[in-house]
């Protein structure tokens, strides 16, 4: 299989403080990770591509200082939101690819997402 | 570029009704397309993908869809709704290691 998965499912901060989000391959090595931001009631949104051991990429309007993005390891990616404050609140799911060379090398493989209250 | 509509952002049809729910593409090359399927609160769940084999793209819970190239659609269809299909559907369209959304469709399921 192809599973990767997120820490914490959910949590709750208070205005101002520094929130990280994990994202893990478990048994595959990616590349390239991906997050994605979703509004409730809209589409998946991308953030940043993510490369290991390089910057991220940030999509236009992304802003890079909030949204600090570290891909440290060919499994691990981790998303930490700065100075959250409530317009902060989302979900936020990630997306891995595998290495080329893998069976399911152009495909990406989701998260299941965490839930980011900023009180 | 690639983009991906969606057309009907909520769908509602009777249990045991038939079941589709539309999406076009345009890419530039031959695309890698994909349907998944949302809970709430949850993460993305892949129900089939074509990746230039079959047309006919058979997945999971008894959803299919068909890749017809000429109308830059690939279709999901079901023959009969349940009610646990009721969830939000995403279309994508992929090419190398980029995705691009379509905006979901809201599948509801009336008893």
């Amino acid at each position: 299989g192809a599973v990767v998965s997120q820490h914490p499912s959910w949590v709750i901060c208070k205005s101002g403080t520094s929130v990280k989000i994990e994202c893990r391959s478990l048994d595959f090595q990616a590349t390239t990770m991906f997050w994605y931001r979703q509004f409730p009631k809209q589409s998946l949104m991308l953030m940043a591509t993510s490369n290991e051991g390089s910057k991220a990429t940030y999509e236009q309007g992304v802003e890079k200082d909030k949204f600090l993005i570290n891909h440290a390891s060919l499994t691990l990616s981790t998303l930490t939101v700065t100075s959250a404050h409530p317009e902060d609140s989302s979900f936020y799911i990630c997306s891995a690819s595998p290495l080329l060379g893998h069976r399911f090398y152009n495909e990406q493989f989701f998260g299941p997402g965490t839930r980011l209250t900023v009180l | 570029a690639q983009s991906v509509t969606q057309l009907g952002s909520h769908v509602s049809v009777s249990e045991g009704a038939l079941v589709l729910l539309r999406c076009n593409y345009s890419s530039s090359v031959p695309p890698y397309l994909f349907w998944y399927v949302q809970y709430p609160n949850q993460g993305l769940q892949l129900l089939l993908k074509y990746t230039s084999a079959a047309t006919l793209v058979k997945g999971i819970n008894g959803f299919e869809a068909e890749f017809k190239k000429s109308e830059t659609s690939f279709h999901l269809t079901k023959p009969s709704a349940h009610m646990s299909d009721a969830a939000e559907y995403l279309c994508a369209v992929g090419g190398g290691q980029n995705f691009v959304f379509g905006p979901g469709t809201r599948l509801s399921v009336l008893p």
